[in-house]
C-alpha cells in the first residue's frame, strides 16, 4: 500500500523558533509536492521538487528531498505567527502522472 | 481572475437528494481533478481527466459521477447523497498531468448533507 507519513501531525510553537516537519514515503518517488492550506481556505502550492538532493528555499520555509531515504523536510527558520497554518506533502510514485498520495497533513500554530 | 472556481461554496442539502458541483480553470491546462477532504482535513483523490477523457477513477461509489464536457470544465454530480458525503470538494488542475507540474486547488465547495 502506497503511503505518505507526515510527522508530527500537530505542532505548537513560539514565534522565532526553528522546527522542521518530515514526510516519509513507501514507493518509488523523485516528484514531491508541499502545499499549505489555511483555515477554511484552498490548498496553496509551496514547492515542488523534482530530484534527489533537491532544495527549495522561500523567505522562512526551506523544503528538500532525499529519494533514496524517502524523505523530504519542511524546515521553517524563525516562525512567525502568519506561517500558521497546515501543510501537507503529496507524493507522486513513479510510472504515474496523474495521481498524488497525500500526507495527512501538519498543523501548524505559531504563537506571538 | 480567478484562475479555478467551483460553484456552489457551500452547499446545505437532505440525505437522498441529488446535487452537482461545477468547475472551471482558465489557465489553459489539460487535466483536471476532484478531491475530497473529510473533518479529518484527509485528503483523497477521487477522478482525474485528461482533456476530457477519464484517467483515474479511484475507489468512489457509483453515486458519484464526473463529467467533463471541455477540458477547461469538470462537474460533479452526486446521487442519492448520504450523511457520510458531508465534506468539503476541491477541484485542482495541472498543465498535463504531473510532470514536474504542480496543482492549481479551487477555493472548494463545503457539502453538509442533513
Amino acid at each position: 500500500e502506497l503511503k505518505v507519513e507526515q510527522n508530527p501531525l500537530f505542532l505548537s510553537m513560539q514565534e522565532g523558533k526553528n522546527y522542521t516537519i518530515y514526510c516519509n514515503y513507501s514507493t518509488t518517488s523523485d516528484r514531491l509536492y508541499w502545499y499549505r492550506q489555511d483555515p477554511g481556505k484552498s490548498l496553496e502550492s509551496l514547492f515542488v521538487l523534482l530530484s534527489n538532493g533537491a532544495v527549495k528555499q522561500e523567505g522562512r520555509l526551506m523544503a528538500s528531498l532525499d529519494t533514496k531515504a524517502r524523505l523530504s523536510t519542511l524546515h521553517i527558520t524563525a516562525a512567525v505567527h502568519d506561517l500558521s497554518a497546515t501543510y501537507f506533502c503529496a507524493v507522486n510514485p513513479e510510472g504515474s502522472n496523474y495521481q498524488l498520495i497525500w500526507g495527512a497533513g501538519t498543523k501548524l500554530i505559531i504563537k506571538p | 481572475d480567478t484562475a479555478v472556481s467551483q460553484t456552489p461554496k457551500y452547499l446545505v442539502t437532505q440525505m437522498g437528494n441529488d446535487k452537482s458541483i461545477k468547475c472551471e480553470q482558465n489557465l489553459g491546462h489539460d487535466t483536471m481533478y476532484w478531491y475530497k477532504q473529510d473533518s479529518k482535513k484527509f485528503l483523497k483523490i477521487m477522478f482525474s481527466y485528461n482533456n476530457k477523457e477519464l484517467i483515474i477513477n479511484e475507489t468512489v461509489p457509483n453515486r458519484f459521477s464526473p463529467k467533463s464536457p471541455d477540458k477547461a470544465h469538470l462537474n460533479l454530480h452526486i446521487n442519492s447523497l448520504e450523511l457520510g458525503d458531508s465534506a468539503v470538494y476541491f477541484c485542482a488542475s495541472s498543465p498535463f498531468g504531473l510532470r514536474g507540474e504542480t496543482q492549481y486547488f479551487g477555493p472548494g465547495t463545503r457539502l453538509l448533507v442533513l
